[in-house]
C-alpha cells in the first residue's frame, strides 16, 4: 500500500529561524511524483513543487529547497530565514503513475507557525 | 480562465438533509476529483473520474454520490448528511499524461461543510 507520513504535527520558530519538514513516503512502484503544497490561513491550496522518481536532484527556489533522497524514501522541504508569510498547513503527497487515475496520496501535514 | 471554481463555498446542513457541491473547471482537463480534508488527516480522496460520464470510489466513498454528465463539471452528493460529513471539500483536476504539467492537479478553494 501507498503511504505518505509526515511525522511533525506542528513546528514552531521564531522568523529567521531556519526550520525543516520532513516527509516519507512508502510505495513498491518505481514511478511516481511527489509533491508538495501549502495551505495559508485562507484555505487554498498552493502547489510548490513536483518532482518525479527518476530526478533525485534537489531543488532550490529562493528561500524554499527540497532534498530527495530515494535511498531512505523521503522528500524533505527546507525554508530559509523564516518569515511570517510561511506561517501554514504543508502537505507532501505522492502519486503513482501506474493504473494513470492520477490519485494523490496526501501526508497529514504540518501546521508551521512562525512567530516574529 | 477561472480554473476549478467551487459552489457553495459554506453551507450548513441538518443531519438527514441532501445537498450538491459543484466542480467546474474551465481548462477542458479530463481528469476530476473531490477530496476531504479533515484535521490530523491531509486530504483523502472520496471519487474521481478519469472522463466524461466516468466515475469511480476512491478512499473514502461511503455516503458520497458524483457524478460527470458533461466534462467540466463534477458533483458531489450527499443524499442523507451526517456529522462525519463535516469537512472541507476540495475538488481538483488535471490533464491528461502528456506535458509539463501533466500530473499536477489544480485546486478549487474549498467548500466549508457543517452537518448539525
Amino acid at each position: 500500500a501507498q503511504k505518505v507520513t509526515q511525522a511533525q504535527t506542528e513546528i514552531s520558530v521564531v522568523e529567521k529561524e531556519d526550520v525543516t519538514l520532513d516527509c516519507v513516503y512508502e510505495t513498491r512502484d518505481t514511478t511516481y511524483y511527489l509533491f508538495w503544497y501549502k495551505q495559508p490561513p485562507s484555505g487554498e491550496l498552493v502547489f510548490l513543487i513536483r518532482r518525479n522518481s527518476f530526478d533525485e536532484q534537489n531543488e532550490i527556489s529562493g528561500r524554499y529547497s527540497w532534498n530527495f533522497q530515494k535511498s531512505t524514501s523521503s522528500f524533505n522541504f527546507t525554508i530559509t530565514a523564516s518569515q511570517v508569510v510561511d506561517s501554514a498547513v504543508y502537505f507532501c503527497a505522492l502519486i503513482l503513475i501506474s493504473g494513470n487515475t492520477g490519485k494523490l496520496i496526501f501526508g497529514q501535514g504540518t501546521t508551521l507557525q512562525v512567530k516574529p | 480562465n477561472a480554473g476549478v471554481t467551487q459552489t457553495p463555498k459554506f453551507r450548513v446542513l441538518k443531519t438527514g438533509q441532501s445537498m450538491t457541491l459543484l466542480c467546474a473547471q474551465d481548462m477542458n482537463h479530463e481528469y476530476m476529483y473531490w477530496y476531504r480534508q479533515d484535521p490530523g488527516m491531509g486530504l483523502r480522496l472520496i471519487h474521481y473520474s478519469v472522463g466524461e460520464g466516468t466515475t469511480a470510489k476512491g478512499e473514502v466513498p461511503d455516503g458520497y454520490n458524483v457524478s460527470r454528465l458533461k466534462k467540466q463539471n463534477f458533483l458531489l452528493g450527499l443524499e442523507s448528511a451526517a456529522p462525519s460529513q463535516t469537512s472541507v471539500y476540495f475538488c481538483a483536476s488535471r490533464a491528461g499524461l502528456a506535458g509539463v504539467r501533466s500530473h499536477e492537479q489544480f485546486f478549487g478553494p474549498g467548500t466549508r461543510l457543517t452537518v448539525l
